[in-house]
């Protein structure tokens, strides 16, 4: 079945580490994304990326980067610069081009800086 | 840029009728989208609305006017699995990326 593979599902981290969290779709999507969910608030757009070596920063970049080497691969590497990083993190695909572009959503990372 | 606002949290009964708002302020809408998201789970995809009136699947309804800036999502004869977040998005078309922007999610408890 196709679908986007996110791991781990849950992280744990020690404050001045970096973590990085896996995000890998066999839908065959050009575009990928990366969201990060807050209790109580809505999804921010961290990174996005839609063609193959090339990506864009999203509303809250600082503190965070990533790479698209491959189609089916976005990974994204939460650095020590960022300053509150517990949160869940949700990876998504979507084809490019107009018309509805529907979100496929990763089951998500939850990561907790202890 | 966008603003986008739905209540935080509504209590049905189950076999009711709930109806969640969504009202947003955009440069340039090119279409609204309703995700549903059970607790610590992925977003999945519920509507998408780009013209003005009323789209229906089975149990879900979801309504835009867009010179409201308005939207809802119905849901009707509820059943205990719809308890939810409910997520409205919203798409710039001056935005590169297919780039949505969500509002904070409204909760939804069925009760018994």
């Amino acid at each position: 079945d196709g679908g986007i593979t996110q791991s781990p599902k849950y992280l744990f981290r020690k404050e001045g580490q970096n973590v990085t969290l896996s995000c890998e779709q066999n839908l065959n999507h050009d575009a990928m994304y990366w969201y990060r969910q807050d209790p109580g608030q809505g999804l921010r757009l961290i990174y996005y990326s839609q063609i193959v070596n090339d990506f864009q920063k999203g509303d809250i970049a600082e503190g965070y980067s990533v790479s698209r080497e491959k189609k089916e691969s976005f990974p994204l590497t939460v650095t020590s610069a960022q300053k509150n990083p517990t949160a869940f993190y949700l990876c998504a695909s979507s084809i490019r081009g107009s018309g509805a572009n529907v979100l496929t959503f990763g089951a998500g990372s939850r990561l907790t800086v202890l | 840029g966008q603003n986008i606002d739905q209540p935080t949290e509504m209590t049905a009964t189950e076999g009711a009728i709930v109806q969640i708002n969504c009202t947003y302020q955009t440069s340039g809408f090119n279409g609204l989208f309703w995700y549903q998201q059970h607790a610590g789970e992925a977003p999945t995809f519920l509507s998408y609305n780009v013209l003005d009136g009323l789209e229906e699947k089975g149990r879900f309804s979801s309504f835009l006017s867009r010179s409201k800036g308005y939207s809802y999502l119905l849901l009707k004869e509820l059943q205990m699995k719809d308890s939810a977040s409910y997520l409205c998005a919203v798409r710039d078309a001056q935005a590169a990326g297919n780039k949505l922007t969500f509002g904070g999610g409204t909760r939804v408890l069925v009760k018994p």
